[in-house]
């Protein structure tokens, strides 16, 4: 069975500081999403990584896979208050993804001014 | 862009009632899915469908069922609805490596 870590599951820091999100899975996967949700809100994709080294960035917004270690993380640069938001991974290993994702429980971010 | 549509942002029923979550996506997408969220939970997955009339079980189906009659639509039904199904339910379409999210209906049930 396919577990999906994520930590911390909260986190609250003051702007202008860095922070990283970490996601951790227990099987063998090449995909890997980030997804970004507001209070009441549905769920935002922000990145989605493919392969092994995968890094993206969106603005300050960075997320990487480490498909041996089994591991991406979402980084936070210089936070501002508009990223506050719950934030969750979610592996897929389906063949052609007919399976569905399996999220983590999420990462509540609260950044304060 | 893909549009995934859920028909209704809240539903308040009673317990015993049959319930109908209806989702539609527009972009001829084969895979679909239902999620279920919870605080301290996250996001599980109660049912998928692959095609018109095909449906798996996911990591939570007890108490539900699924429906796919035409490809664009994909209702969960809860037949026997109870306290405990009171959650917010997502629902999904997929094309190749991208998912896209309805906007979420947030069920009471008392």
């Amino acid at each position: 069975e396919l577990k999906v870590e994520q930590n911390p599951l909260f986190l609250s820091m003051q702007e202008g500081k860095n922070y990283t999100i970490y996601c951790n899975y227990s099987t063998t996967s090449d995909r890997l999403y980030w997804y970004r949700q507001d209070p009441g809100k549905s769920l935002e994709s922000l990145f989605v990584l493919l392969s092994n080294g995968a890094v993206k960035q969106e603005g300050r917004l960075m997320a990487s896979l480490d498909t041996k270690a089994r591991l991406s993380t979402l980084h936070i640069t210089a936070a501002v208050h508009d990223l506050s938001a719950t934030y969750f991974c979610a592996v897929d290993i389906g063949g052609g993804g007919a399976d569905g994702l399996t999220f983590g429980k999420g990462t509540h971010l609260i950044i304060q001014p | 862009d893909v549009k995934v549509t859920q028909s209704s942002r809240y539903l308040v029923k009673r317990t015993g009632e049959k319930v109908f979550l209806e989702c539609v996506q527009d972009m001829d997408h084969e895979n679909m899915f239902w999620y279920r969220q919870d605080p301290g939970l996250g996001l599980r997955l109660i049912y998928f469908s692959y095609d018109v009339k095909m449906k798996e079980k996911g990591d939570i189906p007890e108490g539900y069922s699924v429906s796919r009659e035409k490809k664009e639509r994909f209702s969960l039904i809860l037949e026997s609805a109870s306290t405990n199904q009171t959650s917010m339910y997502l629902c999904a379409s997929r094309e190749n490596y991208g998912y896209t999210f309805g906007s979420g209906t947030r069920l009471t049930v008392v």
